[in-house]
């Protein structure tokens, strides 16, 4: 069964440093690997996403994320943080074949202090 | 030009009552969803309709009963509602066989009293 773990459900960094949130994953078949945004009183959005392609994946805002499968992980990572990036952020999995059954992590709340 | 929207966005209901919540997307998707966000954020899905058809309906009490007229509408209504009833519903859509990107619409606050 398909199933993410999220490590840290509070994250805080100061503006301008490095953001780093963790996601390991677990999943029987190659999953498809995602990463959301919520901010507060909205809906999710997505910012990347990784379907087999290169393990290295740029998404919106300057965010990216790596597969690792010898690690089960794909932390998202952000160089500098900013004050918009505020927000709680999902990790996701969704397993191969048949209809698109996704399961999200219990979120991690990015802090970002001035 | 909302991708997926949602009526109510508030709703405020006493224990017992009967309630609806209305989805559309306007993608053209395949495949839409129903998820439930309580107070800790945490994302469940509840379920999900493939052109119609249901396809995913995760153990929620059938007081819930969704509804889709076609579609591009997604509907979700709940009987005798309770108190545990209170969170935030996400419909979103996805296009079928795609790398099954979800698309959520804004969220129905539902509070219970």
């Amino acid at each position: 069964a398909q199933s993410v773990t999220q490590l840290g459900s509070h994250v805080s960094v100061s503006e301008g440093a490095l953001v780093l949130l963790r996601c390991n994953y677990s999943s029987s078949v190659p999953p498809y690997l995602f990463w959301y945004v919520q901010y507060p009183n909205q809906g999710l959005q997505l910012l990347l996403k990784y379907t087999s392609a290169a393990t290295l994946v740029k998404g919106i805002n300057g965010f990216e994320a790596e597969f690792k499968k010898s690690e089960t992980s794909f932390h998202l990572t952000k160089p500098s943080a900013h004050m918009s990036d505020a927000a709680e952020y999902f990790c996701a999995v969704s397993e191969g074949g048949g209809y698109q059954k996704v399961t999200f992590g219990t979120g991690t709340k990015l802090q970002v202090i001035p | 030009d909302t991708a997926v929207s949602q009526t109510p966005k508030y709703l405020v209901t006493q224990m017992g009552n009967d309630k609806s919540i209305k989805c559309e997307q306007n993608l053209g998707h395949d495949t839409m969803y129903w998820y439930k966000q309580d107070s800790k954020k945490f994302l469940k899905i509840m379920f999900s309709y493939n052109n119609k058809e249901l396809i995913i309906n995760e153990t929620v009490p059938n007081r819930f009963s969704p509804k889709s007229p076609d579609k591009a509408h997604l509907n979700l209504h709940i009987n005798s509602l309770e108190l545990g009833d209170s969170a935030v519903y996400f419909c979103a859509s996805s296009p079928q066989r795609e790398s099954r990107t979800q698309y959520f619409g804004p969220g129905t606050r539902l509070l219970v009293l």
